[in-house]
């Protein structure tokens, strides 16, 4: 059966800190990893990674794949209280797409 | 970006009517449309899959006839909640992608629905 992992699923870090949020998936006929941020309501794409070892930034985000291993990494540095959400890792496959449970990160002023 | 307008935001209804919310695309046609359900604290559920012109399909354990979802035009999708219960209070998302930024969905802000 198809599923993506999300870890850890909830994180509380200082305003500063570094972190990183994880995504493993084990889905047929991958095609591409897609990271969400979810606020209140919908969520905001981040980046799409298809291929493995690019590494993909903006601002002070950034994101791999690991297609060999079967995972992504969300690397989100300095942060800040507004970086407060849920994080989802999506995978997209022929005609599907599978979401994460999400990683709830809560930066701390 | 691209842009996908959800409405109506919220709705209160009584149980046994049927609601309909609307799914534009504002500024790109939208190819395939999804719309998926979220409950507290929950991930996205993938609900149906919907390409303009042409029937959904529904993922496993979806009533089709309880949920109705339309795509008439390149723009546009409906999802009807039929004969609508308590059970189906939740937060309802639909997402559009087009073949110009293929892969990436692109999320309305969602309908919240609650059944009295």
């Amino acid at each position: 059966e198809d599923k993506v992992v999300q870890s850890p699923l909830s994180l509380v870090v200082h305003e500063g800190d570094t972190v990183t949020l994880n995504c493993s998936y084990e889905v047929t006929n991958f095609r591409s990893l897609l990271w969400y941020k979810q606020e209140k309501k919908a969520p905001t794409f981040l980046f799409m990674l298809t291929s493995s070892g690019i590494e993909k930034k903006s601002g002070r985000l950034s994101s791999i794949l690991d297609k060999k291993e079967l995972f992504s990494i969300l690397n989100i540095t300095a942060t800040q209280t507004g970086d407060s959400a849920v994080y989802l890792c999506a995978t997209s496959g022929t005609y599907k797409y599978i979401f994460g449970t999400g990683t709830r990160l809560k930066v701390l002023a | 970006g691209a842009v996908v307008s959800q409405h109506p935001s919220w709705v209160i209804c009584k149980s046994g009517t049927s609601v309909k919310i609307e799914c534009r695309s504002l500024d790109f046609q939208a190819t395939t449309m999804f719309w998926y359900r979220q409950f507290p604290k929950q991930s996205l559920m993938l609900m149906a899959t919907s390409n303009e012109g042409s029937k959904a399909t529904y993922e496993q354990g979806v009533e089709k006839d309880k949920f109705l979802i339309n795509h008439a035009s390149l723009t546009l999708s409906t999802l009807t909640v039929t004969s609508a219960h308590p059970e189906d209070s939740s937060f309802y998302i639909c997402s559009a992608s087009s073949v110009l930024a293929e892969g990436v969905q692109y999320f309305g802000a969602g309908t919240r629905l609650s059944v009295l």
